[in-house]
């Protein structure tokens, strides 16, 4: 069956420095896609980023970039130069890539930036 | 484009009351989804719908149901609410809009059973 893990409840990071988010997932697919989703105190669900099991290379998106390790079935995501407007919740989600594409969420892990 | 767009935005029931979350997105996507978040925790799919007239359980379907009414509109019915169902409820459609399939949020709906 297929899970994803975040192990970090909570973390802090001092502003403008970089900071990695913990994700490991688990499924027998071949074929599957990694995102995350920001959710800031308001409550949207914002999505940063996609990862393909396929792809060769790690995906970014400015200041977002995810580290994926396939061996290890890891999918970190790594925010660069953090910004106050980053802290938020964070989600790591899995889809296997049947017609549904639905998604199986992470518990998440809060993410502060200090001034 | 307002997106996925969701009503009502807060609601409160008392037990054994019935109530019809809606749903409906401007995105032409085929699929739609409905999921829970509770304090602290992920989101959980209660019901999706992979495209215009399927519907199928997800994780918690219990105490819930669906209508897929059209392309653009999915409801998520509590026929007798609980206090278990005390959540903050969100729709989500994907399709071709984004390269990723990814899903789009609606703005959420908190829901307070007492």
């Amino acid at each position: 069956a297929q899970k994803i893990t975040q192990t970090q409840p909570g973390m802090f990071v001092q502003e403008k420095e970089a900071v990695t988010l913990d994700c490991t997932y688990d499924t027998s697919d071949p074929s599957y896609g990694l995102f995350w989703y920001k959710q800031p105190s308001s409550g949207e669900m914002i999505f940063l980023i996609y990862q393909g099991s396929y792809d060769q290379q790690n995906a970014t998106e400015g200041r977002y970039s995810l580290n994926f390790q396939k061996a290890r079935k890891s999918a970190n995501l790594v925010i660069s130069a953090s910004q106050l407007g980053d802290s938020a919740m964070y989600f790591c989600a899995m889809r296997e890539e049947d017609s549904s594409y639905k998604l199986i969420f992470g518990s998440g892990t809060r993410l502060l930036v200090r001034p | 484009n307002a997106g996925v767009t969701q009503t009502p935005k807060f609601q409160v029931l008392k037990t054994g009351q019935s109530m019809t979350l809606q749903c409906a997105q401007d995105m032409n996507h085929n699929s739609m989804y409905w999921y829970r978040q509770d304090p602290g925790m992920g989101l959980r799919l209660i019901y999706y719908s992979a495209s215009e007239g399927t519907t199928d359980k997800g994780e918690v379907p219990n105490g819930y149901n669906v209508s897929r009414l059209n392309k653009r509109e999915f409801s998520l019915r509590l026929e007798s609410a609980a206090p278990s169902q005390t959540s903050v409820y969100f729709c989500a459609s994907s399709g071709r809009t984004g390269g990723a399939y990814e899903q789009y949020f609606g703005p959420g709906t908190r829901l307070t059973v007492t």
